[in-house]
């Protein structure tokens, strides 16, 4: 079954230090999401992305983040200065259209900012 | 705006017992609904949709939910509670359009005891 991949599975950075984040999804999809899970809590949607401009973004995705699909199978996520309360499990997921729909995620990165 | 509600932040049955995980939705338009499952330290795992199509919904390891308009809801059930059922689950709401986010719930921590 096709899968959403995420690299790495855990990132370890310092407070102020930028992270990208990689995501390769289903290669037919279109649709392109970042979530987020702080440890014990609800998952949250950062954003979603469709046609090369993102679709959607929610009040935490600020100015520190940003999102790229550079070379058409990639999905990044960066944050650029990153703070301790962005430590989390950050989710890529996909979608497709018709009889693709659905949203598929990955398993996730868990990012620790110390 | 969507949102869905999950009764109970954790649920415990006996091994063999049937399992039922209650969601309640809100949603201005049909809503396509879902049922994620997170096993410790792992992903989301799909367990079935909702949408628009049979209000019976047959997923994957048993599980099954049925969409009730007249009650808002889109309750998880299992006849037959396993051990390895042990996670947390996530009813999940989509307005069903081509790039829509996903919302989730809190989510249901699920525990089986012997």
């Amino acid at each position: 079954e096709p899968e959403v991949t995420q690299t790495p599975s855990h990132q370890v950075t310092q407070m102020g230090q930028e992270v990208i984040l990689r995501c390769v999804p289903i290669s037919n999809h279109l649709y392109f999401y970042w979530y987020r899970q702080i440890l014990g809590q609800k998952v949250e949607f950062l954003v979603s992305f469709y046609n090369n401009e993102i679709s959607e973004k929610s009040e935490i995705f600020d100015d520190q983040f940003s999102v790229e699909r550079p070379d058409g199978s990639n999905f990044t996520l960066k944050i650029r200065s990153t703070k301790l309360e962005d430590s989390a499990m950050y989710f890529c997921a996909s979608s497709g259209d018709g009889a693709n729909y659905g949203y598929t995620f990955g398993s996730g990165t868990r990012l620790t900012v110390v | 705006a969507q949102s869905v509600t999950q009764l109970g932040s954790h649920v415990s049955v006996s091994e063999g017992a049937l399992v039922l995980l209650r969601c309640n939705y809100s949603s201005s338009v049909p809503p396509y609904l879902f049922w994620y499952v997170q096993y410790p330290n792992q992903g989301l795992q799909l367990l079935l949709k909702y949408t628009s199509a049979a209000t019976l919904v047959k997923g994957i390891n048993g599980f099954e939910a049925e969409f009730k308009k007249s009650e808002t809801s889109f309750h998880l059930t299992k006849p037959s509670a396993h051990m390895s059922d042990a996670a947390e689950y996530f009813c999940a709401v989509s307005r069903g359009n081509r790039d829509d986010k996903i919302i989730f719930g809190k989510g249901t921590r699920l525990h089986i005891l012997p």
